[in-house]
C-alpha cells in the first residue's frame, strides 16, 4: 500500500498562474480533506469530501476549488494564485483506526507564489 | 469555535531525559484527540488517539493523557532519543472526522 500520494512535491508559480495539486489513496476510505501548513498557524482545513460526490468548504476555502474525481482521488485547483497561498498543502484521507476515524497523511507539496 | 494550543512551542533537552508536552483546548466537547509526530518536510504520522472516553494511552516510551473537564492533554516521552527529534501536534476531534490542530511542538533531543 503506498498509503496518500501527492503530486507534485514542490512547486514554484508566479502571481495570476493557475495549478492543479493532485491527491490519491488507496486505502478505500470515503473521506479526504486539504489542508494547508503555515509558521506558526498549524494546519488549516481548507476543503474536505465526506465521500465521493460531495465536497465542503473548511476554515479557509478562498482562492481554491477542489474535485472528488472518484473514491481514490481528490485534487485541489488553485484558480490565480497569490503570493498568499505561498504553504505547505497536506492532503489527506479518514478511516478507522481501533474502532476510531483517524486520518492519514500525505508528504505534503511545497508551494511558492513569486 | 474550538481552539488549541500547545505549550511550549519549543523544547530542547539532552538525551535520557523525561518530558511532557503540553496540549489545551476550549471546547471540552471532543469525539477524540491525537497526538502527531512531523519530521522536517514531511507529513504526519499518527502517534496516539485517545477516545473522549479514555484518559489515556500508551505505545512504547510514549504515553498520552485526556482530561475532558479541564480541556488538556500531555503527551509523555520517558528517556528521549535523538531519534525523538520533530515537531510534535494536538489534534482535536469534535465530531466526526474534522480535526483542529494545535500549532505543535518543536522537540530537539541532543546527543
Amino acid at each position: 500500500n503506498a498509503g496518500v500520494t501527492q503530486t507534485p512535491k514542490f512547486q514554484v508559480l508566479k502571481t495570476g498562474q493557475s495549478m492543479t495539486l493532485q491527491c490519491a489513496q488507496d486505502m478505500n476510505h470515503n473521506s479526504m480533506y486539504w489542508y494547508r501548513q503555515d509558521p506558526g498557524m498549524g494546519l488549516r482545513l481548507i476543503y474536505y469530501s465526506a465521500s465521493e460526490g460531495t465536497t465542503d468548504k473548511g476554515e479557509v476555502p478562498n482562492g481554491y476549488n477542489v474535485s472528488r474525481l472518484n473514491k481514490r482521488e481528490f485534487s485541489l485547483r488553485l484558480e490565480s494564485a497569490a503570493p498568499s497561498q505561498t504553504s505547505v498543502y497536506f492532503c489527506a484521507s479518514g478511516g478507522i483506526r481501533g474502532g476510531t476515524d483517524t486520518q492519514y497523511f500525505g508528504p505534503g507539496t511545497r508551494l511558492t507564489v513569486l | 469555535k474550538q481552539e488549541v494550543t500547545q505549550i511550549p512551542a519549543a523544547l530542547s533537552v539532552p538525551e535520557g531525559e523525561n518530558l511532557v508536552l503540553n496540549c489545551s483546548f476550549t471546547d471540552s466537547a471532543i469525539y477524540n484527540l491525537q497526538w502527531f509526530r512531523q519530521d522536517p518536510g514531511k507529513g504526519l504520522t499518527s502517534l496516539l488517539l485517545i477516545q473522549s472516553s479514555q484518559r489515556e494511552q500508551t505505545s512504547g516510551r510514549l504515553n498520552a493523557s485526556l482530561d475532558k473537564s479541564s480541556g488538556r492533554s500531555t503527551l509523555y516521552i520517558a528517556a528521549s532519543q535523538p531519534g525523538d527529534s520533530a515537531t510534535y501536534l494536538c489534534a482535536v476531534n469534535p465530531s466526526g472526522s474534522r480535526l483542529t490542530f494545535g500549532e505543535g511542538t518543536q522537540l530537539t533531543v541532543n546527543p
